[in-house]
C-alpha cells in the first residue's frame, strides 16, 4: 500500500538551515507536495513538485526529489521562529487524486 | 485557504448524537475530499469524490457518510456520533489532473 514517513522532530537555531526529510512508497505518484500547519491553524500549502523534477526552489525553499530512492526534502534556509510548525510531506495517491500524508514533522526554532 | 468553505469551525455533540459537517467550493473543482487530523497520526483520509454522484472511501471511513450531489458542495454525515470521532476534519478540493489541492480551515469537533 502507499505509505509517507517523516521524521517528527526537528529542532534548529535561528538563521540556520532545516531540512525536513520524508520517504514515500508509490513510485506512481505525479505530484509531492509540502504543506505547513501552524498550531491550530489549517494546512497551507508551502510547495509541491512534479514527479519529472528534481529540484524545485521557491525564496528561501528548496525541494530535493530522488526518485530512485523515492526520498523528498525541504530545505529552509535562514530558519526563523515563524517557521516553527508542523510540516507535512504528501504525494497523490495511486487514484491521481486522493493526498496521504506522512504524520508530519514538528520544526522547533529557538533563538 | 481561497475557496474551500468548511461549517462548523466548532462543535461538540453528545454520543449518539447525529451531524453533518458542511463543505463547498466555487472553483468548480472535481475532486473534494474529507480528512481528520489526530494527534501523532498526522491527516487520514476519511472519504473523496472525484465528481458529481461519485463518492468512494478512505482509509478511515466507518461511521462517516458523504454524498456529492452537486459539484460544489460535500458534506460529511455522523449518523452516531462516538468519542473516538472527536477530532479535527479537513476538507480539501482540487481539480483531477491539477497539481494544486485546497484545505478548508478546519473544523474542530469534540464528543463527549
Amino acid at each position: 500500500g502507499e505509505d509517507v514517513e517523516q521524521s517528527l522532530f526537528l529542532s534548529v537555531r535561528e538563521g540556520d538551515s532545516s531540512v525536513i526529510n520524508c520517504t514515500y512508497t508509490d513510485s506512481s505518484s505525479t505530484y509531492l507536495y509540502w504543506y505547513k500547519q501552524e498550531p491550530g491553524a489549517g494546512l497551507q500549502l508551502l510547495t509541491y513538485i512534479f514527479s519529472n523534477m528534481d529540484m524545485k526552489q521557491d525564496q528561501r525553499l528548496t525541494v530535493l526529489l530522488n526518485k530512485k530512492d523515492k526520498h523528498l526534502s525541504l530545505r529552509i534556509a535562514d530558519t526563523q521562529t515563524g517557521d516553527s510548525a508542523i510540516y507535512f510531506c504528501a504525494e497523490r495517491g495511486q487514484a491521481g487524486t486522493a493526498l496521504i500524508f506522512g504524520k508530519g514533522t514538528t520544526l522547533s526554532v529557538s533563538s | 485557504n481561497a475557496g474551500v468553505t468548511q461549517t462548523p469551525k466548532f462543535q461538540v455533540l453528545k454520543t449518539g448524537q447525529s451531524m453533518t459537517l458542511q463543505c463547498a467550493q466555487d472553483m468548480n473543482h472535481e475532486y473534494m475530499s474529507w480528512y481528520r487530523q489526530d494527534p501523532g497520526m498526522g491527516l487520514r483520509l476519511i472519504h473523496y469524490s472525484v465528481g458529481a454522484g461519485i463518492t468512494d472511501q478512505g482509509e478511515v471511513p466507518n461511521g462517516y457518510n458523504v454524498s456529492r450531489s452537486t459539484t460544489e458542495d460535500f458534506p460529511l454525515r455522523l449518523l452516531s456520533a462516538a468519542p473516538s470521532q472527536t477530532s479535527v476534519y479537513f476538507c480539501a478540493s482540487g481539480q483531477g489532473q491539477g497539481n494544486t489541492i485546497y484545505f478548508g480551515e478546519g473544523s474542530w469537533l469534540t464528543v463527549v
